[in-house]
């Protein structure tokens, strides 16, 4: 299943420093989204990306976070400045398509990266 | 804001065992309903969904009903087997891609 690939699987940082997270899309699809797991709670969107271009950004925090999806290669989420709270799983999905209400079918979803702040 | 609340796992049945994962939400408008599922090492897939009241989503001998008077769409299914053993993910949406999950229910079925 060539799917969507994310790396890396596991990423310990410090506070302070940065964390950066890639996401591959299955082949051929050109929208992609991040989605992040805080402990003990659901997966809660966080942006919609297209290539070049941000959809929606609606659940990023609106500091020291931001995501690309360049032309060439994979979308990338950055965080600066960890903190403690941003530790999570964070997971990357893509679809060929917008995805609409009756094609939730096309989202497929990465294994996440794991993201420890000590 | 929208919201979707799954009954706490871990969840452990036996071989052949019926299931019922509940699942009730809150939501503004009309939103479309999903389960997904989550294998050991794998990413999320989408196991069913529903776009209206009183919808049945089915796949793989799973079902779940959209019922809008209770806000709910549970999940079952009549006969589990241990290749089923997996993280289940109730979910909504309004626009289709901004998913709004659950926490998730672990599901371990034994022979």
């Amino acid at each position: 299943n060539a799917g969507v690939m994310q790396n890396p699987r596991h990423l310990v940082r410090r506070r302070g420093q940065e964390a950066r997270l890639r996401c591959s899309p299955v082949k051929g699809h050109s929208h992609v989204y991040w989605y992040r797991q805080l402990p003990e709670e659901g997966l809660k969107f966080m942006v919609y990306l297209q290539k070049e271009n941000i959809i929606d950004e609606s659940g990023m925090p609106k500091e020291r976070f931001s995501a690309e999806f360049p032309k060439e290669g994979p979308s990338i989420l950055r965080i600066q400045q960890v903190v403690r709270g941003d530790s999570a799983a964070y997971f990357c999905a893509s679809s060929p398509f917008a995805a609409g209400d009756n094609t939730g079918n096309t989202i497929y979803f990465g294994e996440g990266s794991w993201l420890t702040v000590v | 804001g929208d919201s979707v609340t799954q009954m706490e796992g871990p969840v452990t049945l036996s071989e052949e065992a019926f299931l019922t994962i509940n699942c009730t939400y809150t939501a503004t408008g009309y939103p479309s309903l999903f389960w997904y599922v989550q294998y050991p090492g794998e990413g999320l897939q989408l196991l069913l969904k529903a776009t209206k009241a009183d919808d049945k989503g089915s796949n793989k001998g799973f079902e779940a009903t959209y019922r809008k008077e209770t806000t709910s769409f549970h999940l079952e299914k009549g006969s589990v087997q241990v290749s089923d053993s997996a993280v289940y993910f109730c979910a909504l949406s309004t626009s289709g891609y901004a998913l709004n999950f659950g926490k998730g229910t672990s599901l371990l079925v034994t022979p």
